[in-house]
């Protein structure tokens, strides 16, 4: 069965410093991989996708993620964080043939340190 | 601003109860999807429906059905509810039936006493 593991439940870093969250996932085929972040109170927005092609992928918000099948990861980096980046990141993958369930990891929380 | 609806954004109701969960998509989009976010289960996805038709099942119980109208919205029906039941339901939306970008509503607060 397909899993998205994100290992870090919370991580905090200083405004300005770079950022890299993990994802794992498990899934035998080609993945369909995705990241969306949830402010409080607020629901899922898209930050960027990867379906095939290039492995580096951009998205909105200064976002970049990096698709490693080697490694069976899909991380999600941005070179210098700002404070209203402090939400909840999920990470998830898409089952192939079976619609377009997604499969969600348990969230990364980010704090960010004025 | 998705352009996802859900109402109501908060529910309170008592075990047993029954509740219905109402979601709009997005202009264009066929394929509607429902996830249940709780603190101890994460977020689960619970069903798919694909211009009126279920197309995808998740570990939705069977006290929960829902459907999709002709007109695209769809509903999120949870019966006999228990304490258990109190999470966050999200409704998505995407254009197609199989592994698009999905677009989430702003969510309904459900919680059970």
């Amino acid at each position: 069965a397909q899993s998205v593991t994100q290992p870090d439940i919370h991580i905090t870093v200083s405004e300005g410093a770079s950022l890299e969250l993990r994802c794992n996932y498990s899934y035998g085929a080609t993945p369909y991989l995705f990241w969306y972040v949830q402010s409080p109170g607020q629901g899922l927005q898209l930050l960027l996708k990867y379906f095939s092609g290039d492995t580096l992928v951009q998205g909105i918000k200064g976002f970049e993620a990096e698709f490693k099948r080697s490694q069976s990861s899909f991380n999600l980096r941005k070179p210098s964080v700002h404070w209203s980046d402090a939400a909840e990141y999920f990470c998830a993958v898409g089952e192939g043939n079976q619609g377009g369930k997604l499969i969600f990891g348990q969230g990364t929380e980010l704090s960010v340190k004025p | 601003d998705s352009g996802v609806t859900q109402t109501p954004k908060h529910l309170i109701t008592a075990t047993g109860q029954r509740v219905t969960l109402r979601c709009s998509p997005r202009s264009g989009d066929l394929s509607v999807y429902w996830y249940q976010q709780s603190l101890d289960q994460g977020l689960q996805f619970l069903i798919q429906y694909y211009n009126g038709e279920e197309r995808a099942k998740g570990n939705i119980l069977e006290r929960f059905s829902a459907q999709q109208f002709p007109d695209l919205h769809s509903e999120l029906n949870l019966s006999s509810l228990e304490l258990g039941d109190s999470a966050l339901y999200f409704c998505a939306s995407s254009r197609g039936g199989e592994l698009y970008e999905q677009y989430f509503g702003p969510g309904t607060r459900l919680t059970v006493t």
